[in-house]
């Protein structure tokens, strides 16, 4: 099946500083979304990204889809302790628009 | 917008035991239904999807069996539990992306 790499696995930062985890795939993408699983939470659904070159931002949120819609990433601008969470990317399986692979994810810490 | 049902929050089951975890969807009509299961508070690994009623496709070999009796009702089944059966479970519905219900935190002892 599909299969998608996303590091960092972990990121530490200060409060204010940025922070970016990307996703990377062997095989040309329909689309990619990205998630957001707060500690103790379920997967919220941020965004989906489906043209070549592709960038959209939600506020201090900046997602970009590569040229050759085999990766992407999301990044963060001055991070808040309410960005605090674990961010995953997942991409369609099996050749199947409505099945998802996920990403292991990146946790994200914030030091206050 | 869609509302996903998921219950019990947490239940602690013993070896052996059986297991239903239900989710039911509001807010829309014939949705695309999938359990997952995510270990360690990490990946999430699809068990089971269904495209509509009594449409079940298992995606892992395992000790678990789905069914989908009504429209918008999803069944996560177990006739004799494994301590590898904990985990955190979780439903979703597909709409623009998916939308998950709030997850059963099982653990088998």
């Amino acid at each position: 099946g599909q299969q998608v790499m996303q590091i960092p696995q972990y990121q530490h930062v200060q409060e204010g500083e940025d922070f970016t985890t990307y996703c990377n795939s062997s095989t040309t993408l329909s689309n990619i979304q990205w998630y957001k699983q707060r500690p103790g939470g379920h997967p919220v659904f941020l965004i989906q990204l489906v043209k070549s070159g592709e960038v959209k931002k939600q506020k201090r949120l900046t997602f970009q889809f590569g040229e050759a819609k085999k990766n992407s990433s999301l990044h963060i601008t001055a991070t808040q302790t309410t960005d605090v969470g674990t961010y995953f990317c997942a991409v369609p399986s099996g050749g199947s628009n409505y099945k998802l692979t996920f990403g292991k994810g990146t946790l994200l810490t914030v030091n206050p | 917008s869609q509302t996903i049902h998921q219950w019990p929050a947490t239940l602690v089951q013993p070896v052996g035991s059986p297991l239903s975890l239900e989710c039911t969807v509001e807010g829309t009509s014939n949705p695309n239904l999938y359990w997952y299961r995510q270990a360690a508070g990490r990946g999430l690994q699809l068990l089971f999807y269904s495209i509509g009623i009594d449409q079940i496709s298992s995606e892992v070999p395992q000790n678990l069996s789905a069914s989908r009796p009504q429209d918008r009702q999803f069944i996560l089944s177990s006739k004799k539990l494994l301590l590898s059966d904990s985990g955190f479970y979780l439903c979703a519905s597909e709409s623009i992306g998916y939308t998950f219900g709030s997850g059963t935190r099982l653990t088998v002892v």
